[in-house]
């Protein structure tokens, strides 16, 4: 089975401007959770999608939102960036909650 | 505040000792989850243990977990410089919303 991929696997925006991440999860996982690293926070949840709709949601702004295709493909956007959103974001897929999360590489965001 | 945490922070050893790392959470759980990052890198899973049992293995790998102590240990034996990286446990409260709660790592380097 093709492992949970990223797209694009680094990014370069500037401040104010936004940004979407794609997620293909492993073939026949329905969820698909998105997670922000950063060396300050560590690695943050930020929302759950399950056939989809959101069914988790972490302690983020608005500006971060996402939504899950009948594919379970999966897109996080960030609007108006901020300095501070510069981080490795990761996407996992799973069978369904408390299942065994698998990561994808992640998507290496900067933003200037 | 993180839920579990990671003892010791940083650990240095040589190649064909044992590593020792430690997880502590706070609150009860499901199922406790080991990973592994190479820098800058995904998260590859390397252990689940579900909170009624005690003790798994996988290769070189021995997981224990005390719910009574609310920690767990994850074991390396033999290590080998490709074992460089740093691990996360993570646990998902119990009655929740199984949303798995990462600690900051312990970043283990092998010398050669």
């Amino acid at each position: 089975k093709a492992g949970v991929t990223q797209t694009p696997r680094y990014l370069i925006k500037t401040r104010g401007q936004q940004v979407t991440l794609s997620c293909s999860p492993i073939s026949g996982h329905r969820s698909v959770s998105w997670y922000q690293q950063t060396p300050g926070q560590g690695l943050q949840f930020l929302f759950e999608y399950f056939s989809e709709t959101q069914r988790n949601k972490g302690n983020f702004p608005g500006r971060f939102s996402g939504r899950q295709f009948s594919n379970s493909r999966s897109e996080m956007n960030v609007s108006t960036l901020e300095l501070g959103d510069s981080a490795l974001y990761l996407c996992a897929s799973s069978i369904d909650r408390g299942a065994t999360q698998f990561f994808g590489p992640g998507t290496r965001l900067t933003v200037l | 505040s993180q839920q579990g945490e990671e003892d010791p922070q940083a650990l240095s050893i040589q190649e064909g000792e044992n590593a020792t790392m430690n997880c502590s959470y706070k609150t009860s759980i499901n199922n406790l989850q080991w990973y592994r990052q190479n820098s800058g890198r995904g998260l590859v899973h390397l252990i689940l243990i579900r909170s009624n049992e005690r003790e798994k293995h996988s290769g070189r790998l021995r997981v224990t977990l005390d719910t009574s102590k609310k920690s767990s240990s994850l074991l390396i034996t033999a290590s080998r410089a490709a074992d460089t990286a740093s691990y996360f446990c993570a646990t998902d409260a119990s009655g929740g919303s199984y949303i798995p709660t990462f600690g900051r790592g312990t970043s283990l380097i092998v010398h050669p």
